[in-house]
């Protein structure tokens, strides 16, 4: 029974406008998130992460919601950039728990 | 540069042949984990270990064995491979909640 849920598997966007990708979570002990960027024939490398005690956090381009009432996170990508084309997997941990659980990942692809 | 590495990159074999794919970390990190990658699934745990003789099972623990005797290697085993097993399989690291992911190693079991 997965916990993280990531319900579009793919999502196309043109470059320069803003890639949003959605995260659920059933598990009301995850209070830690992440989101992690993979590209082919590499491991997954992180990205932005967010704890329970906030709402939003910035880094750059990327910002990332937290809705600890829906228990739904998002991402947001401003400006997109081919770059940004890769698999975005969400995940999410308890506290002082390192034990990550990993949603099925949505695919990005940005069109020039 | 600080890093995880996993071999073999790419591994075919057969069915009962036992295999090992090595991790290795040199970060000092004290958590080390091993995930399985299946399409629609994203990844799944498969054993951790929170330090040197220590390991715990995962989400997905069957027909999987680990050893960490020491700090920077956590070796998977597969005693009995089965075609089940064919999958992406990532090692990762860390000292905190960030995981350092291996570049993966993809095995197909015949």
């Amino acid at each position: 029974d997965q916990q993280v849920k990531q319900n579009s598997p793919s999502l196309s966007v043109q470059e320069g406008r803003i890639s949003i990708l959605n995260c659920d979570y059933t598990n009301s002990m995850f209070d830690y998130f992440l989101w992690y960027k993979k590209y082919p024939a590499e491991g997954p490398t992180f990205l932005i992460s967010i704890s329970s005690i906030k709402d939003k956090n910035e880094d750059g381009r990327f910002t990332v919601f937290l809705n600890k009432s829906a228990k739904h996170l998002s991402l947001h990508i401003v400006p997109s950039q081919p770059g940004d084309s890769a698999v975005y997997f969400c995940a999410a941990s308890a506290w002082h728990d390192y034990k990550l659980s990993f949603g099925a990942g949505t695919t990005v692809t940005v069109r020039a | 540069e600080a890093q995880v590495t996993q071999n073999p990159r790419y591994l075919i074999t057969v069915t009962g042949k036992k295999l090992t794919v090595t991790c290795s970390q040199n970060m000092n990190h004290e958590y080390m984990s091993w995930y399985r990658q299946d399409p629609g699934l994203g990844l799944r745990q498969i054993y951790y270990s929170m330090n040197v003789e220590v390991t715990d099972k995962g989400d997905v623990p069957e027909g999987y064995k680990v050893s960490r005797k020491e700090k920077r290697n956590f070796p998977l085993i597969l005693e009995s491979p089965s075609p089940n097993q064919t999958s992406l399989y990532f090692c990762a690291s860390s000292a905190g909640e960030t995981q350092y992911f291996g570049p993966g190693t993809r095995l197909l079991v015949l």
